[in-house]
């Protein structure tokens, strides 16, 4: 099955500062990605996704970079508030056992801003 | 997006009885719904897909006699675990996926279940 990965369980950065959020993954096929912040004692939120096709695509404060060559793709925060601190997932889709195609999620980094 | 609610948020039971979970999508009429579990500081797993009326299909290794889903309507399936035990804690999540062009998903606010 799908592998995806993270490099750093956790990360600390300080306020205002830009943080940079890791992940690998294995198959070459993948053609969708998907980023998802899960704060303490909630569901996993939807924050930005990429396809195949692009290198990188922006939102509101973040970024996703996506390096097909070597199977990476990076998720970029911009003046990184408290409010981010939370847990980073990427997911890529994969087929579930009842035929649908739903995301696969990866480790996950923690993310903690320190005011 | 989807707007789907769970209940209770937590609970806590006794070793060996059943409690009950239930996820709602609240503007999404969902044929398919998720069940996921995540164990602390770990990843989300899934657990099974829930179709509504029909069985639910479940991934491999998970006891479907343990887990028991219902999805008896558009809006609501429920999980519940049977004969409770310790290593059943954990927090419970559900989904739904309203469908192309995105694989988006929109997911329950999740249920801490703490079996004593």
């Amino acid at each position: 099955g799908e592998s995806v990965g993270l490099h750093l369980p956790t990360l600390s950065v300080q306020e205002g500062d830009n943080s940079i959020i890791n992940c690998a993954y294995s198959n070459s096929a993948s053609d969708y990605f998907i980023w998802y912040k899960q704060e303490s004692g909630k569901g996993p939120q939807f924050i930005i996704d990429i396809r195949s096709n692009m290198d990188k695509r922006q939102g509101q404060r973040v970024t996703v970079l996506l390096n097909k060559t070597v199977k990476h793709l990076s998720l970029q925060i911009a003046a990184t508030q408290p409010g981010d601190s939370a847990v980073y997932f990427c997911a890529v889709p994969g087929w579930a056992s009842g035929g649908s195609y739903i995301p696969t999620f990866g480790r996950g980094t923690s993310l903690i801003v320190h005011p | 997006g989807a707007v789907v609610s769970q209940h209770p948020s937590w609970v806590i039971c006794k070793s060996g009885t059943s409690v009950k979970i239930e996820c709602r999508s609240l503007d999404f009429q969902a044929t398919t719904m998720f069940w996921y579990r995540q164990f602390p500081k770990q990843s989300l797993m899934l657990m099974a897909t829930s179709n509504e009326g029909s069985k639910a299909t479940y991934e491999q290794g998970v006891e479907k006699d343990k887990f028991l889903i219902n999805h008896a309507s558009l809006t609501l399936s429920t999980l519940t675990v049977t004969s409770a035990h310790p290593e059943d804690s954990s927090f419970y999540i559900c989904s739904v996926q309203p469908g192309l062009p995105s694989y988006e998903q929109y997911f329950g606010p999740g249920t801490r279940l703490t079996v004593t």
